[in-house]
Protein backbone atom coordinates (compact mmCIF):
# COMPACT_ATOMS: atom_id res chain seq x y z
CA UNK A 1 0.00 0.00 0.00
CA UNK A 2 1.04 3.31 -0.90
CA UNK A 3 1.79 5.85 1.82
CA UNK A 4 2.48 9.28 1.92
CA UNK A 5 4.23 11.60 4.79
CA UNK A 6 4.44 15.35 5.45
CA UNK A 7 6.85 15.63 8.46
CA UNK A 8 6.30 19.60 8.83
CA UNK A 9 2.97 19.37 11.05
CA UNK A 10 2.66 23.44 10.39
CA UNK A 11 4.89 26.55 9.05
CA UNK A 12 4.99 30.11 9.17
CA UNK A 13 7.05 33.05 7.36
CA UNK A 14 6.58 36.35 6.69
CA UNK A 15 4.89 37.90 3.02
CA UNK A 16 6.77 37.65 -0.10
CA UNK A 17 9.11 35.29 1.27
CA UNK A 18 9.63 31.45 -0.71
CA UNK A 19 8.38 28.36 1.73
CA UNK A 20 9.20 24.63 0.68
CA UNK A 21 6.31 21.96 1.95
CA UNK A 22 8.26 18.51 2.18
CA UNK A 23 6.71 15.14 1.24
CA UNK A 24 7.27 11.55 0.80
CA UNK A 25 6.12 8.90 -0.09
CA UNK A 26 6.60 5.12 -0.47
CA UNK A 27 5.51 2.57 -3.67
CA UNK A 28 6.18 0.40 -5.48
CA UNK A 29 4.85 1.55 -8.86
CA UNK A 30 6.41 3.40 -11.58
CA UNK A 31 3.53 5.46 -13.15
CA UNK A 32 1.79 7.40 -10.85
CA UNK A 33 0.82 10.96 -10.12
CA UNK A 34 1.87 13.60 -7.54
CA UNK A 35 -0.82 16.38 -6.61
CA UNK A 36 -0.58 19.64 -4.10
CA UNK A 37 -3.84 20.60 -2.64
CA UNK A 38 -4.69 23.83 -0.86
CA UNK A 39 -7.47 23.54 1.90
CA UNK A 40 -7.98 27.54 3.34
CA UNK A 41 -10.09 27.99 6.08
CA UNK A 42 -13.48 27.60 3.86
CA UNK A 43 -12.50 23.63 3.80
CA UNK A 44 -12.81 23.36 0.22
CA UNK A 45 -10.04 21.08 -1.09
CA UNK A 46 -8.00 22.98 -4.09
CA UNK A 47 -5.71 21.63 -6.53
CA UNK A 48 -2.84 23.59 -6.73
CA UNK A 49 -0.24 21.56 -8.67
CA UNK A 50 0.04 18.10 -9.94
CA UNK A 51 3.40 15.94 -11.38
CA UNK A 52 3.18 13.45 -13.40
CA UNK A 53 5.89 10.30 -12.50
CA UNK A 54 6.84 9.73 -16.18
CA UNK A 55 7.80 13.55 -16.73
CA UNK A 56 11.29 14.95 -15.85
CA UNK A 57 10.40 18.31 -16.20
CA UNK A 58 9.20 19.63 -12.72
CA UNK A 59 5.65 21.01 -12.90
CA UNK A 60 5.24 24.97 -11.83
CA UNK A 61 1.97 27.11 -11.85
CA UNK A 62 2.84 30.47 -11.16
CA UNK A 63 4.37 31.17 -7.75
CA UNK A 64 3.92 27.38 -7.05
CA UNK A 65 7.11 24.83 -8.39
CA UNK A 66 7.72 21.43 -7.36
CA UNK A 67 11.05 19.55 -6.54
CA UNK A 68 10.19 15.77 -7.65
CA UNK A 69 12.80 13.49 -6.81
CA UNK A 70 11.27 10.30 -8.15
CA UNK A 71 14.44 7.98 -7.00
CA UNK A 72 14.34 9.48 -3.11
CA UNK A 73 10.54 8.93 -3.66
CA UNK A 74 10.52 13.45 -2.53
CA UNK A 75 7.74 16.13 -4.05
CA UNK A 76 8.19 19.13 -2.39
CA UNK A 77 6.17 22.39 -3.05
CA UNK A 78 8.01 25.89 -3.20
CA UNK A 79 5.86 28.62 -2.69
CA UNK A 80 7.47 31.48 -3.97
CA UNK A 81 6.86 35.49 -3.06
CA UNK A 82 4.02 33.76 -0.72
CA UNK A 83 0.74 36.02 0.03
CA UNK A 84 -1.72 35.92 2.85
CA UNK A 85 -3.88 34.21 0.54
CA UNK A 86 -1.34 31.74 1.03
CA UNK A 87 -2.65 30.70 4.40
CA UNK A 88 -3.88 27.46 4.67
CA UNK A 89 -3.51 23.59 5.26
CA UNK A 90 -1.61 22.44 2.31
CA UNK A 91 -2.20 18.30 1.72
CA UNK A 92 0.68 16.25 -0.51
CA UNK A 93 -1.03 13.34 -2.38
CA UNK A 94 -0.60 9.95 -4.54
CA UNK A 95 -2.34 8.63 -6.51
CA UNK A 96 -2.06 5.34 -8.84
CA UNK A 97 -3.64 5.14 -12.39
CA UNK A 98 -6.42 2.21 -11.95
CA UNK A 99 -8.81 3.49 -9.78
CA UNK A 100 -7.32 6.50 -9.27
CA UNK A 101 -7.45 6.79 -5.88
CA UNK A 102 -6.11 9.45 -3.88
CA UNK A 103 -3.79 9.20 -0.80
CA UNK A 104 -3.13 11.99 1.28
CA UNK A 105 -0.30 13.24 3.62
CA UNK A 106 -1.12 14.11 7.07
CA UNK A 107 -0.98 18.33 6.24
CA UNK A 108 1.28 20.97 6.63
CA UNK A 109 -0.65 23.85 8.20
CA UNK A 110 0.83 27.30 7.06
CA UNK A 111 0.78 30.73 7.88
CA UNK A 112 1.64 33.59 6.00
CA UNK A 113 2.70 36.55 8.67
CA UNK A 114 2.02 40.20 7.29
CA UNK B 1 -22.69 24.27 -13.75
CA UNK B 2 -22.59 23.46 -9.99
CA UNK B 3 -19.47 21.29 -10.09
CA UNK B 4 -19.83 18.62 -6.92
CA UNK B 5 -22.36 19.90 -4.35
CA UNK B 6 -23.21 18.06 -0.81
CA UNK B 7 -25.96 17.75 1.33
CA UNK B 8 -26.78 18.37 3.81
CA UNK B 9 -23.79 20.67 4.68
CA UNK B 10 -23.66 20.05 8.42
CA UNK B 11 -25.75 17.36 10.92
CA UNK B 12 -26.08 16.21 14.48
CA UNK B 13 -26.62 12.77 15.59
CA UNK B 14 -27.61 10.79 18.38
CA UNK B 15 -25.67 7.84 18.35
CA UNK B 16 -27.55 4.70 16.86
CA UNK B 17 -29.19 7.22 14.19
CA UNK B 18 -28.99 6.21 10.49
CA UNK B 19 -28.64 9.60 7.58
CA UNK B 20 -27.69 9.47 4.40
CA UNK B 21 -25.41 12.03 2.62
CA UNK B 22 -25.60 12.74 -0.98
CA UNK B 23 -22.90 13.91 -3.29
CA UNK B 24 -23.81 15.04 -6.78
CA UNK B 25 -21.95 16.04 -9.63
CA UNK B 26 -22.84 17.42 -13.30
CA UNK B 27 -19.80 17.02 -14.85
CA UNK B 28 -21.01 13.70 -16.59
CA UNK B 29 -17.69 12.27 -14.58
CA UNK B 30 -17.00 8.13 -14.34
CA UNK B 31 -15.69 8.19 -10.66
CA UNK B 32 -16.66 9.11 -7.52
CA UNK B 33 -15.59 8.69 -4.32
CA UNK B 34 -16.08 9.30 -0.80
CA UNK B 35 -13.48 10.55 2.42
CA UNK B 36 -13.60 11.31 5.54
CA UNK B 37 -11.28 14.12 7.06
CA UNK B 38 -10.21 13.94 11.13
CA UNK B 39 -8.38 16.55 13.03
CA UNK B 40 -4.22 16.08 11.96
CA UNK B 41 -5.28 13.53 9.44
CA UNK B 42 -5.48 14.19 5.77
CA UNK B 43 -8.45 12.31 3.92
CA UNK B 44 -8.59 9.00 4.46
CA UNK B 45 -11.11 7.21 1.42
CA UNK B 46 -14.11 5.39 2.99
CA UNK B 47 -15.42 3.68 -0.73
CA UNK B 48 -15.45 4.75 -4.15
CA UNK B 49 -17.07 4.03 -7.51
CA UNK B 50 -15.64 3.64 -11.15
CA UNK B 51 -18.65 4.48 -12.59
CA UNK B 52 -23.57 3.41 -12.21
CA UNK B 53 -24.08 0.68 -10.35
CA UNK B 54 -20.52 -0.20 -9.13
CA UNK B 55 -18.67 0.77 -5.70
CA UNK B 56 -15.71 -0.55 -4.05
CA UNK B 57 -14.51 -0.15 -0.62
CA UNK B 58 -11.47 2.31 0.35
CA UNK B 59 -9.38 2.66 3.17
CA UNK B 60 -11.76 3.18 6.26
CA UNK B 61 -15.22 1.18 4.58
CA UNK B 62 -16.50 0.01 8.11
CA UNK B 63 -19.74 1.24 9.45
CA UNK B 64 -20.44 2.54 5.86
CA UNK B 65 -22.54 1.96 2.64
CA UNK B 66 -22.45 3.35 -0.74
CA UNK B 67 -24.73 3.15 -3.66
CA UNK B 68 -24.67 5.03 -6.99
CA UNK B 69 -27.87 4.16 -8.78
CA UNK B 70 -27.59 7.21 -11.49
CA UNK B 71 -24.18 8.35 -13.08
CA UNK B 72 -24.66 11.80 -11.63
CA UNK B 73 -25.10 10.73 -7.48
CA UNK B 74 -23.39 8.71 -5.07
CA UNK B 75 -24.82 8.25 -1.42
CA UNK B 76 -23.17 7.40 1.50
CA UNK B 77 -24.81 5.85 4.31
CA UNK B 78 -24.11 5.60 8.19
CA UNK B 79 -27.09 3.19 9.30
CA UNK B 80 -26.08 3.10 12.95
CA UNK B 81 -24.28 6.46 13.48
CA UNK B 82 -21.11 5.96 16.53
CA UNK B 83 -19.35 8.73 17.57
CA UNK B 84 -15.99 7.52 15.93
CA UNK B 85 -17.78 8.78 13.02
CA UNK B 86 -17.58 12.47 14.16
CA UNK B 87 -15.96 13.94 11.17
CA UNK B 88 -15.83 16.18 7.81
CA UNK B 89 -16.85 14.11 4.96
CA UNK B 90 -15.80 15.08 1.70
CA UNK B 91 -17.06 13.80 -2.42
CA UNK B 92 -14.77 13.92 -5.00
CA UNK B 93 -15.32 12.77 -8.44
CA UNK B 94 -13.08 12.51 -11.75
CA UNK B 95 -13.12 11.44 -15.19
CA UNK B 96 -11.81 8.42 -16.21
CA UNK B 97 -7.67 9.00 -17.39
CA UNK B 98 -7.99 11.90 -18.98
CA UNK B 99 -5.25 14.15 -18.89
CA UNK B 100 -5.03 15.26 -15.42
CA UNK B 101 -6.65 12.92 -13.69
CA UNK B 102 -7.92 15.68 -11.56
CA UNK B 103 -10.40 15.23 -8.71
CA UNK B 104 -12.98 17.50 -8.10
CA UNK B 105 -14.40 18.37 -4.59
CA UNK B 106 -17.45 19.09 -2.34
CA UNK B 107 -17.75 21.52 0.09
CA UNK B 108 -17.73 19.02 2.84
CA UNK B 109 -20.20 17.58 5.34
CA UNK B 110 -19.60 18.40 9.05
CA UNK B 111 -20.73 15.31 10.67
CA UNK B 112 -21.13 15.27 14.23
CA UNK B 113 -22.45 12.18 16.19
CA UNK B 114 -23.25 12.48 20.21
Amino acid sequence: AQTVTQSQPEMSVQEAETVTLSCTYDTSENNYYLFWYKQPPSRQMILVIRQEAYKQQNATENRFSVNFQKAAKSFSLKISDSQLGDTAMYFCAFMNQGAQKLVFGQGTRLTINP
Amino acid sequence: NAGVTQTPKFRVLKTGQSMTLLCAQDMNHEYMYWYRQDPGMGLRLIHYSVGEGTTAKGEVPDGYNVSRLKKQNFLLGLESAAPSQTSVYFCASSYRGGRSYEQYFGPGTRLTVT
